[in-house]
């Protein structure tokens, strides 16, 4: 069975730059697509896109394209999520979710991202 | 991509039965049979209940079942626990070879 372990939480200020990470373990195969999903405060789930190990494969939902980029190194089997420029509005828990089968089977703990001045 | 379009709120009895809706259109719900629910606990990840519509994971409850008709899933939880108390997000593939989640319901446990 697949872990997803996510890194820590950051507390960042507008404007600046930011790339959480999320290593699978416990499934060798690795062929499967690594997801991001956001969940803003008190909000709901928003599926933000995903990144497959194998491949260059990188989807995003339209409202994600061009905010952040998702990466992935295959050697380390870990997927990233990066901001350029943050914004207040990022804040939000962030986790990865492994996508096999079009299902969401696995999911990390979580990343708390804070954008604050 | 619009979420799917789920009630806000529902709520039920101890050992009630109580159904969640999950519209969309004919490019995401409708057009496949790729529909799972998942429960969120406060503070907590989700957990995956069902999958492509109506099948249960192993070690799922089978309290828990699923149905499609037309462009709208539903979600329903028979014999209604305290501990089902929870929100719930329906999830779906598109059209567009991406993936859309629904506003998620609040169930509540009177």
């Amino acid at each position: 069975e697949v872990q997803l372990v996510q890194s820590g939480a950051e507390v960042k200020k507008p404007g600046e730059s930011l790339k959480i990470s999320c290593e699978a373990s416990g499934d060798s195969r690795a062929n499967y697509w690594i997801g991001w999903v956001r969940q803003m405060p008190g909000k709901g789930l928003e599926w933000m896109g995903l990144s497959y190990f194998f491949g260059s494969d990188i989807r995003y939902s339209p409202p994600f394209q061009g905010q952040v980029v998702i990466s992935v190194d295959k050697s380390r089997t870990t997927s990233y999520l990066q901001w350029n420029s943050l914004k207040a509005s990022d804040t939000a828990i962030y986790y990865c979710a492994r996508q096999q089968n079009y299902v969401i089977d696995s999911w990390g703990q979580g990343t708390q991202v804070t954008v604050s001045s | 991509q619009s979420a799917l379009t789920q009630p806000a709120s529902v709520s039920g009895s101890p050992g009630q039965s109580i159904t969640i809706s999950c519209t969309g259109t004919t490019s995401d719900v409708g057009g496949y049979n790729l529909v799972s629910w998942y429960q969120q606990h406060p503070g907590k990840a989700p957990k995956f209940i069902i999958y492509e519509v109506s099948k249960r994971p192993s070690g799922i409850s089978n309290r828990f079942s699923g149905s499609k008709s037309g462009s709208t899933a539903s979600l329903t939880i028979s014999g209604l626990q305290a501990e089902d108390e929870a929100d719930y997000y329906c999830f779906s593939y598109t059209s567009s070879d991406r993936w859309v989640f629904g506003g998620g319901t609040q169930v509540t446990v009177l």
